[in-house]
């Protein structure tokens, strides 16, 4: 099977630097992504991690471990519209077949 | 312009009724999904596809059912047997590879009452 957690909710000032993590466990990983979504709006791409490291995109950073089942989003100098759920995502390959699981999302409040 | 759309954005049904969601995509994707959010929740896998002609169930494929006659098309069906089918229905798309984003339709509000 598979489990991903991430928090359930967390706030940040704006313009200050906020981490959300990740954890997973699954066999056959193919991939951790990353999707912002707004309430009632469909998920938008952020990041894509398959090897160990930073990837640096903008604002946004995602962090991938693989020995470790950990990813972290990174995002810098937050602004109003960044409050958003963050979706964590891994993409397990299985018998031939690619599936996308999605955390339950971690609903980030950005205050003045 | 390439992209997903789902249609309608809200649908309304009585209870006991089937009713089909629409999921079509001009990326030409051979990858496309179903999944499912309530509220404050993250996105639950339904169905999946990744050629045409064949689809896979996910996590809570019970009480719904999908076909693949078309790389474009992924109809998803909520059927009686779905015993909570008021949700939010978001259908996406990927390359196969699945080092690949998948792009996500507008989703498709259900009311069922």
């Amino acid at each position: 099977g598979q489990n991903i957690d991430q928090p359930t909710e967390m706030t940040a000032t704006e313009g200050a630097i906020v981490q959300i993590n990740c954890t997973y466990q699954t066999s056959g990983f193919n991939g951790l992504f990353w999707y912002q979504q707004h309430a009632g709006e469909a998920p938008t791409f952020l990041s894509y991690n398959v090897l160990d490291g930073l990837e640096e995109k903008g604002r946004f950073s995602s962090f991938l471990s693989r020995s470790k089942g950990y990813s972290y989003l990174l995002l810098k100098e937050l602004q109003m519209k960044d409050s958003a759920s963050y979706l964590c995502a891994v993409a397990r390959l299985g018998g031939g077949y690619n599936k996308l699981i999605f955390g339950a999302g971690t609903r980030l409040a950005v205050h003045p | 312009d390439g992209g997903i759309t789902q249609s309608p954005k809200y649908l309304f049904r009585k209870e006991g009724q089937n009713v089909t969601l629409s999921c079509e995509q001009n990326l030409n994707h051979d990858a496309m999904y179903w999944y499912r959010q309530d509220p404050g929740q993250g996105l639950r896998l339904i169905y999946y596809s990744q050629i045409v002609n064949d689809f896979q169930k996910g996590d809570i494929a019970e009480g719904y059912s999908v076909s693949r006659e078309k790389k474009e098309s992924f109809p998803l069906t909520v059927t009686s047997a779905q015993k909570n089918p008021t949700a939010f229905y978001l259908c996406a798309s990927s390359a196969q590879t699945g080092d690949t984003d998948a792009f996500f339709g507008q989703g498709t509000r259900l009311t069922v009452v």
